[in-house]
């Protein structure tokens, strides 16, 4: 089936630590995307990318870091310097601009 | 930059009944696109409606309705005969033909049905 994939579901960290999501999407698609949706909030772009190799800051990039090595993976770095890290966080992607995002189911970070 | 506001956090309707979400949304942007999602208690997002810009009909799907006022930057919901099912998060977004094409939404609006 095509679609995009986020794992795990739910991750655990210490304070403290690095710590990776992962997205991987077989859609083909040019555009991926990583959210953070706090408890009641709406979704705040942290990074983007539109292309292989290349990748934009959003609104809240502070802590965080991406990669987009091959065009199906968008893994996402929550690192030590982000403040307040706990929090559910959304992948996206989109065949190109203007058409529908499609979402991943979530990855559910607690650090602890 | 591109930015989007809902102004209502929660809303409730009784079931059957009719409701209409607010969003209003800023861009500099001539060519852009508007969407309404859906986010379940499941939490997966679902797209629930699309919008160019550049069309001045108003999109439908089934129940689904926008009133799109390109002029006053608005772009609201209008959900026909509710259902159970109905109830979530909805979140209106943006994104726009430059090169950026930042996918940006507002802060969402939690909807409830009653029976």
């Amino acid at each position: 089936d095509g679609g995009i994939t986020q794992s795990p579901k739910y991750l655990f960290r210490k304070e403290g630590q690095n710590v990776t999501l992962s997205c991987e999407q077989n859609l083909n698609h040019d555009a991926m995307y990583w959210y953070r949706q706090d408890p009641g909030q709406g979704l705040r772009l942290i990074y983007y990318s539109q292309i292989v190799n290349d990748f934009q800051k959003g609104d809240i990039a502070e802590g965080y870091s991406v990669s987009r090595e091959k065009k199906e993976s968008f893994p996402l770095t929550v690192t030590s310097a982000q403040k307040n890290p706990t929090a559910f966080y959304l992948c996206a992607s989109s065949i190109k601009q203007g058409t529908e995002a499609f979402f991943g189911q979530g990855t559910r970070l607690t650090v602890v | 930059a591109q930015t989007v506001t809902q102004s209502q956090p929660e809303m409730s309707v009784q079931e059957a009944e009719t409701v209409t979400l607010s969003c209003t949304y800023d861009t500099s942007e001539n060519n852009y696109y508007l969407f309404w999602y859906k986010q379940p208690p499941s939490r997966q997002m679902i797209l629930v409606i699309r919008q160019e810009a550049y069309k001045q009909q108003n999109a439908t799907e089934n129940r689904f309705s926008v009133n799109f006022q390109k002029a006053a930057k608005s772009f609201s919901l209008k959900i026909s005969d509710s259902q159970l099912g109905d109830t979530a998060m909805y979140f209106c977004g943006a994104t726009n033909n430059n090169a950026g094409n930042m996918l940006t939404f507002g802060g969402g609006t939690r909807l409830m049905v009653k029976p």
